[in-house]
């Protein structure tokens, strides 16, 4: 049974450039979760999605970030004109619909640098 | 606020050697805390929830629990292999199931 899969596992980036992350979740899961860890900081979460709905983006910046969760693919998670700030870590978890928001399971991560 | 703090940052243990990592939160309602263990360079890994307090959840050397205010993991005699990023997250009743995350401990075990 493969785990939360996240590509690519390394991202290199130029100021103002755009950054798409990817990330399929375990199977069976329907519940991803974004978190962004940067430098020196803890994990913080980014937004929840569900398919074709975004449930809780209250940790998204408001500008230049956006993520989805199509019917059919991947959850993607989209930077535009990515700056240095936005260089860090970030991972994607998810989690089983029949369980009540229980146990999120990560994957390996995207890390991005923005040179 | 919601918040999670753990103690202390950085922990260096010889082989054998047993100790404990707090995890102290603050919340409005606690639906779940869940450990995770971080290695460098890749994604947590799961651990352990626990869901009301006086309760404990044991894997191999490490042992969870749970109180009102504060977690400890317990390592018994701990190995080099433990050495790593120990996490603990809150889920907040009422709040959509996003995890709020400590600083982390960082576990050095030395042979």
């Amino acid at each position: 049974n493969a785990g939360v899969m996240q590509n690519p596992r390394h991202l290199v980036r130029r100021r103002g450039q755009e950054a798409r992350l990817r990330c399929s979740p375990m199977k069976g899961h329907s519940h991803v979760y974004w978190y962004r860890q940067l430098p020196e900081e803890g994990l913080k979460f980014m937004v929840y999605l569900q398919k074709e709905n975004i449930i809780d983006e209250s940790g998204m910046p408001k500008e230049r970030f956006s993520a989805e969760f199509p019917k059919e693919g991947p959850s993607i998670l989209r930077i535009q004109q990515v700056v240095r700030g936005d260089s860090a870590a970030y991972f994607c978890a998810s989690s089983r619909i029949d369980r009540d928001l229980g146990e999120q399971y990560f994957g390996p991560g995207t890390r991005l640098t923005v040179t | 606020e919601d918040q999670v703090t753990q103690s202390p940052e950085a922990l260096r243990l010889q082989e054998g050697e047993s100790s404990s990592l707090n995890c102290s939160y603050t919340v409005s309602g606690l639906r779940g805390l869940f450990w995770y263990r971080q290695d460098p360079g890749k994604g947590p890994e799961f651990l352990f929830t626990l869901y009301s307090a006086g309760e404990e959840k044991e894997k191999e050397r490490l042992k969870a629990t749970l109180t009102k205010k504060e977690s400890f993991l317990h390592i018994t005699a701990p190995k080099p292999e433990d050495s790593a990023t120990y996490l603990c997250a809150v889920q907040v009743s009422g709040n959509t199931g996003k995890l709020i995350f400590g600083q982390g401990t960082t576990l050095q075990v030395k042979p």
